[in-house]
């Protein structure tokens, strides 16, 4: 069973950044990527980006063009979501999901358990 | 960006009853449209994949159809434990990229 583990809880300030890992297990990392998704409270579910974990190609939603940045360390198969210039509309619990917006994997049937994001003075 | 626009926003229903809930995409997806459960404290659950493919373990009760721009989910008896938020996800071919619609909060 596919299993993505995520860091613990963050808190910052406005116009800092955070980061955020998932460890992924090797083939989900290499065959499919990982995609995050954020859903802020009281709001839907918004998809960030994703990272592929073979070539570290990356496609970013516009919305997040030049705040959000994907890596990956392929020797311990985990991915990194750093997302810089926070404000209060970041607060958010931010998840990683296998799925990617290229081919027919487009669809999240593997999710981390989800890092609280709370940015606050 | 392609929108996803889901109606109604909020479905109240007695177990047993059938619950259809909507998705239409602002241009063509084709097939490429997922639907989840989303409840408070959990991960978001894959009920459904290219339109009408039931993911791993999902009840039968649950039933997608349509294609292009109109997709239907339908929660066929509804079950207690079938409340929550459903949301629709589709992906673009250009630009590459993927959203998810508003969701419809399901009250049971």
């Amino acid at each position: 069973q596919a299993q993505l583990v995520q860091s613990g809880a963050e808190v910052a300030t406005p116009g800092a950044s955070v980061r955020v890992s998932c460890k992924a297990p090797p083939e989900t990392f290499t065959n499919y990527g990982l995609s995050w998704v954020r859903q802020a409270p009281g709001q839907g579910l918004e998809w960030l980006g994703w990272i592929s974990g073979d070539n570290g190609n990356t496609n970013y939603a516009q919305k997040f063009r030049g705040r959000l940045t994907l890596t990956r360390d392929t020797s311990t198969t985990t991915v990194y979501m750093e997302l810089t210039g926070l404000t209060s509309d970041d607060t958010a619990l931010y998840f990683c999901a296998r799925g990617s917006p290229y081919g027919t994997r487009y669809y999240f049937d593997v999710w981390g358990q989800g890092t609280l994001v709370i940015v606050s003075s | 960006e392609t929108v996803l626009t889901q109606s109604p926003a909020t479905l109240s229903l007695s177990p047993g009853e059938r619950a259809t809930l909507s998705c239409r995409a602002s241009q063509s997806v084709g097939r490429f449209l997922a639907w989840y459960q989303h409840k408070p404290g959990q991960t978001p659950r894959l009920l459904i994949y290219d339109a009408s493919n039931r993911a791993s373990g999902i009840p039968a009760r649950f039933s997608g159809s349509g294609s292009g721009t109109v997709f239907t989910l339908t929660i066929r008896s509804l079950e207690p434990e079938d409340f929550g938020i459903y949301y629709c996800q589709q992906r673009s071919n250009w630009p590459p990229s993927i959203t998810f619609g508003q969701g419809t909060r399901l009250e049971i």
